[in-house]
């Protein structure tokens, strides 16, 4: 099993630009969540999808949008990257709250 | 307001010295806490959760009530916890499985 796995590794965009980062989890998770970290700030809740067919808002959400595409995926699109979007972006799920968070590698986005 | 607040950013020991990396949450109901941890070039994981009350890897951590906090403790520090440790909340209304985090403290154990 591959766990939770995202695309692309790196990213470098420009002020205005858009795209799309992709999660998949292999573990039969009901729940994924997209978290950004920052120095000094831990990580921080951007948005969660606690079953497929929906998500909620989490404590960062402006400027990003969601998809929970099916069961195994859930994508975070920036429709218009800015700078102090610049972080590095972790999906994770989990079978259901209160269980262990599963990480995926994590996505380092840099927005010139 | 749901918070986590590890008020050092970095921990510097030698090896086989005692470790407390502190952890106080703000919440006005039953949280569920946990302490994840990230090793260099591996991913996040989970070392415990206060529900399971186990020893991982000679950590444990005991949730206060009173003082709203809850430390992670090793009795002898080895070089191979060098790693920053995220302290988190579950706030146990919510039913949603987010995760609060705090700030991080990174574990720098010497030889």
């Amino acid at each position: 099993n591959a766990g939770v796995t995202q695309t692309p590794k790196f990213q470098v965009l420009k002020t205005g630009q858009s795209m799309t980062l992709q999660c998949a989890q292999d573990m039969n998770h009901n729940s994924m969540y997209w978290y950004r970290q920052d120095p000094g700030m831990g990580l921080r809740l951007i948005y969660y999808s606690a079953s497929e067919g929906t998500t909620d808002k989490g404590e960062v959400p402006n400027g990003y949008n969601v998809s929970r595409l099916n069961k195994r995926e859930f994508s975070l699109r920036l429709e218009s990257a800015a700078p102090s979007q610049t972080s590095v972006y972790f999906c994770a799920s989990n079978l259901a709250a209160y269980n262990e968070q599963f990480f995926g590698p994590g996505t380092r986005l840099t927005v010139l | 307001a749901q918070r986590v607040t590890q008020p050092e950013k970095l921990l510097s020991v030698f090896k086989g010295a005692p470790v407390e990396l502190k952890c106080n949450y703000s919440y006005s109901g039953s949280p569920e806490l946990f302490w994840y941890v990230q090793y260099s070039r591996q991913r996040l994981q989970l070392l415990l959760r206060h529900i399971s009350r186990e020893s991982i890897k000679g950590f444990t951590a005991d949730l206060n009530k009173g003082e709203t906090s809850f430390h992670l403790k090793k009795p002898f520090a080895q070089e191979e916890d060098s790693a920053m440790y995220y302290c988190a909340l579950s706030p146990g209304s919510s039913n949603t499985g987010k995760l609060i985090f705090g700030q991080g403290t990174t574990l720098q154990v010497k030889p």
